[in-house]
C-alpha cells in the first residue's frame, strides 16, 4: 500500500531563515511526486512534479528534490507569504493514472 | 477563467440528513475529482471522472455517498444520511489531461459539518 509520510508537521521560521521540509514515500514503481501549497481556506495549489531519483525543480525560493524513498521542499530565505500548509502527494503504478496519494501536510509559519 | 467553483462553501447539517455539494470544473477540463479532507487522515480521494463518466470510486466511503456528473461542466457530490463522520472539507479538482505529472486545479471547498 503507497504511504507518504510529512515531517515535520509544523515550522516555525524567522524571515530569511532557510530549511527543509521532508517527505517520505513507499510506493509500488513511483511515476511521479507532486507538492502542493495550500492556504488556510484555500484548495491546493500545484507547485511541482518530479519524476525520477535525481531530478531537481526550482521555483522562486522553493527547490524540491527527489531520492528513491524522500523528496526535500528547501525553502531558501522565506518570507512571510511563504506561509502555507505543503502537501507532498504521490502516483504509483497501482493508484492508477490519475489518483494522488497525499500525505497530511506541513504547516509553515514564517515570521517577519 | 474563474477556476474550480464549489458551492456551498459551508454547510451545517443536522445528523440523518442529506447533503448536496456541487462543483462547477474548469472549462475544457475532462477529469473531475472529488476529494474529503480531515486533519486525521489528510486528503483522500473518493471518485473521478473522464469525460463525465465515473472511472474509479473506490475511494467512496460507504453507500451512504454518491457523485454524479450530469453534463461536462457540473457535478454533485451527495451524501444521504448524513452522520457527524462526515464532518471535513471536501474538494473538486479538475484537470485538462490524463497521466502523471497533469496539474489538478482545486476549488476553494465546502466545508461540512454534521451534527
Amino acid at each position: 500500500e503507497d504511504q507518504v509520510t510529512q515531517s515535520p508537521e509544523a515550522l516555525r521560521l524567522q524571515e530569511g531563515e532557510s530549511s527543509s521540509l521532508n517527505c517520505s514515500y513507499t510506493v509500488s514503481g513511483l511515476r511521479g511526486l507532486f507538492w502542493y501549497r495550500q492556504d488556510p481556506g484555500k484548495g491546493p495549489e500545484f507547485l511541482f512534479t518530479l519524476y525520477s531519483a535525481g531530478e531537481e525543480k526550482e521555483k522562486e525560493r522553493l527547490k524540491a528534490t527527489l531520492t528513491k524513498k524522500e523528496s526535500f521542499l528547501h525553502i531558501t530565505a522565506p518570507k512571510p507569504e511563504d506561509s502555507a500548509t505543503y502537501l507532498c502527494a504521490v502516483q504509483g503504478e497501482e493508484t492508477g493514472a490519475n489518483n494522488l496519494f497525499f500525505g497530511t501536510g506541513t504547516r509553515l509559519t514564517v515570521i517577519p | 477563467d474563474a477556476g474550480v467553483i464549489q458551492s456551498p462553501r459551508h454547510e451545517v447539517t443536522e445528523m440523518g440528513q442529506e447533503v448536496t455539494l456541487r462543483c462547477k470544473p474548469i472549462s475544457g477540463h475532462d477529469y473531475l475529482f472529488w476529494y474529503r479532507q480531515t486533519m486525521m487522515r489528510g486528503l483522500e480521494l473518493l471518485i473521478y471522472f473522464n469525460n463525465n463518466v465515473p472511472i474509479d470510486d473506490s475511494g467512496m466511503p460507504e453507500d451512504r455517498f454518491s457523485a454524479k456528473m450530469p453534463n461536462a461542466s457540473f457535478s454533485t457530490l451527495k451524501i444521504q444520511p448524513s452522520e457527524p463522520r462526515d464532518s471535513a472539507v471536501y474538494f473538486c479538482a479538475s484537470s485538462p489531461l490524463a497521466g502523471v505529472g497533469n496539474e489538478q486545479f482545486f476549488g476553494p471547498g465546502t466545508r461540512l459539518t454534521v451534527l
